[in-house]
């Protein structure tokens, strides 16, 4: 079993719908969890984090880990055509500096 | 702004050929990465630095090796390059763990096809 488990997609939404994106982890000393957004042949970039559980907004996003259920979210509020991109969780810290990445969900935000 | 720097982003090479893949980072981190992309797949960890001359295998480290002689630059090579090597490689650069969360900084990929 993948230490995160994050489904591929694609997802595809209208613009202005909410999405969530979701990911289940397996080990419960895991810290820090991350949300990495890549765009289309560009290298992925942090998007946000979040420490232990609970939320973390940032503008249309929000974050969320649930450490009894071993799930993280991602939450994405009006969605645009810009939010197009490979959407990638990870987590980090639980004694080892290697994050270890989800395989990636694609998000096609359609006009 | 931190960067990382990629020197290639789009190789063409053929089956047996040596390659050599190199990353540079501005912002003095300790770490560096390289991961190879695949559809389906994911990120998956070929090899890893945390110091200059020390290295890590990752989980697929088999027909790669890796060079870190300064503390800013990190070398990935293909020995004998193989067309099941044909992929996506990123490279990637971080703090140690105690002084960050321990982001991860990309580079913009280095697209790699063997014929």
């Amino acid at each position: 079993q993948k230490e995160v488990e994050q489904d591929p997609g694609p997802l595809s939404v209208p613009e202005g719908a909410i999405v969530s994106l979701n990911c289940t982890y397996s080990n419960s000393a895991f810290q820090y969890f991350m949300w990495y957004r890549q765009y289309s042949r560009k290298g992925p970039e942090l998007l946000m984090y979040t420490y232990s559980s609970g939320n973390k907004e940032d503008g249309r996003f929000t974050a969320q880990v649930d450490k009894s259920s071993k799930y993280i979210s991602l939450f994405i509020r009006d969605s645009q055509p810009s939010d197009s991109a490979t959407y990638l969780c990870a987590r980090g810290g639980g004694g080892s500096y290697i994050p270890t990445f989800g395989r990636g969900t694609s998000l096609i935000v359609h006009p | 702004d931190v960067k990382v720097t990629q020197s290639s982003r789009y190789l063409v090479k053929r089956t047996g050929e040596k390659v050599f893949l190199e990353c540079v980072q501005d912002m003095d981190h300790e770490n560096m990465f390289w991961y190879r992309q695949d559809p389906g797949l994911g990120l998956r960890l070929i090899y890893f630095s945390y110091d200059v001359k020390m290295k890590e295998k990752g989980d697929i480290p088999e027909g790669y090796s890796v060079s870190r002689e300064k503390k800013e630059r990190f070398s990935l090579i293909l020995e004998s390059a193989s067309t099941n090597q044909t992929s996506m490689y990123l490279c990637a650069s971080s703090w140690v763990i105690h002084k960050s969360t321990g982001e991860l900084f990309f580079g913009e990929g280095s697209r790699l096809t063997v014929l």
